[in-house]
């Protein structure tokens, strides 16, 4: 059973561009979340999405937004980068939506904004 | 601001030694989950405590969860290197994760 899949897994960008990570879930999981983690500020939840919809989000600005698409696939996308964002971006996959069940995380994208 | 508490934040033990990490909150939660990421991975779960006072063993780690549901610690015995990485405790009221312990044990 393969796990989550997350590409690319490293990326460099430019402060002031654009960037789109995406997500692969484990088969048959419906809720994917997505979560930044840097030395400083550890591990931080960004949004969650189940069946295409936004079901809960974090304290992060609206330059991080993301999507899900019908076959459970997501993106997250971030605009107007600034070097704070550099971090490794991680996403998880679940059966369900809600914070009980057992979420399986991918190997993050590394992203460096310079 | 952390609303989970994680000490120590580093420990570096010999293999074969006891080690204890906690985890602290002002917050009540209604379960909390341990993680543990290895250089290069995401994080995995260990496990999930949800009754106050409860205790659950998994082999060599034993997890805690505190009669107030505010704490919990995770205790491993005999380290091995294999034990190396960053344990993390999640609140799952709103899965806000603790900065975490780097834990490494050297041979």
């Amino acid at each position: 059973k393969a796990g989550v899949t997350q590409t690319p897994r490293y990326l460099i960008k430019t402060r002031g561009q654009q960037v789109t990570l995406s997500c692969s879930p484990i088969s048959g999981h419906r809720s994917v979340s997505w979560y930044q983690q840097t030395p400083g500020q550890g591990l931080q939840f960004l949004f969650e999405y189940f069946s295409e919809t936004q079901r809960n989000k974090g304290n992060f600005p609206g330059r991080f937004s993301g999507r899900q698409f019908s076959n459970s696939r997501s993106e997250m996308n971030v605009s107007t980068l600034e070097l704070g964002d550099s971090a490794l971006y991680l996403c998880a996959s679940s059966l369900y939506t809600g914070w009980n069940t057992e979420a399986f995380f991918g190997q993050g994208t590394r992203l460096t904004v310079v | 601001t952390q609303l989970l508490e994680q000490s120590p934040q580093f420990l570096s033990i010999q293999e074969g030694e006891n080690l204890t990490v906690y985890c602290n909150s002002s917050s009540v939660f209604s379960s909390l989950q341990w993680y543990r990421q290895e250089p290069g991975e995401g994080p995995v779960l260990l496990v999930t405590v949800v009754t106050g006072g409860e205790v659950k063993k998994l082999k060599r780690l034993t997890f805690q969860f505190g009669d107030a549901r505010k704490d919990s610690s995770l205790h491993i015995t005999a380290a091995q290197p294999g034990d190396t990485g960053l344990y993390l405790c999640a609140g799952v009221n709103d899965m806000r994760f603790g900065a975490g312990t780097r834990l490494t044990v050297k041979p």
